[in-house]
């Protein structure tokens, strides 16, 4: 089975200049999580889909970052414009269903690089 | 409230030897405890959960206790091996939130 997709692994980008990541989950998982991961930590939750529904984007800077899963499958994140200290790793997860008692599969990141 | 907090940040331990890893929360909500094991360009990945109705989880070198009246939980890799060498995560999960420690790298000298 295949694990968690994501594209691309790496980009460098000049600040202010856009960048899109992309997240193709497990097959039939229903929910998705797109983390940020800095340098040393823990990843944080940015936001979660149940299907094509963010259910929860509390933590996603909404004035620079937009994410967007349009058929309940594969999601795209997006950062316009980037700035320095978003450099960081960009985890996406899926899982089977809408509690955290289940286990989250995470691809294995886009390690974005902002100059 | 949603902090988790890991100790320690970092870890060397000798080969076969137990690797000991704290974390600490502080909302009473969480009700699921995975740890997950990262290795470096690979994203994060589930090793070893537990729920608070029982004090320990065994799964093959790698337990989990936990301590609910201290709100505390601890991973142990017993037998500590070269492969073992990794950064390792805590979480808490309660009301479909998961809040990850900072990490631990822990280094396995041969």
């Amino acid at each position: 089975e295949a694990g968690v997709v994501q594209s691309p692994r790496y980009k460098i980008i000049e600040k202010k200049q856009p960048v899109a990541f992309w997240c193709n989950p497990i097959s039939g998982h229903n929910t998705l999580y797109w983390y940020l991961q800095n340098l040393g930590q823990g990843p944080e939750l940015l936001i979660r889909y149940e299907n094509e529904e963010a259910v929860d984007d509390s933590q996603l800077p909404k004035d620079r970052f937009s994410a967007e899963r349009l058929k309940g499958v594969d999601s795209t994140l997006k950062i316009q414009p980037a700035e320095l200290g978003d450099s960081a790793v960009y985890l996406c997860a899926s899982s089977l269903s809408r509690g955290g008692y289940n286990e989250q599969f995470f691809g294995p990141g886009t390690r974005l690089t902002v100059l | 409230q949603q902090q988790v907090k890991q100790s320690p940040q970092s870890l060397i331990v000798q080969k076969g030897g137990i690797s000991i890893i704290n974390c600490a929360y502080e909302n009473t909500a969480f009700d699921y405890f995975p740890w997950y094991q990262q290795f470096p360009g690979k994203g994060p990945a589930l090793l070893i959960a537990i729920r608070p109705d029982v004090s320990e989880k065994k799964e093959g070198r790698f337990t989990i206790s936990f301590n609910k009246s201290a709100k505390q939980f601890s991973l142990h890799i017993m037998d500590s091996q070269p492969g073992d060498s990794a950064t390792y995560f805590c979480a808490a999960s309660g009301g479909f939130k998961t809040i990850f420690g900072a990490g631990t790298r822990l280094f396995v000298k041969a």
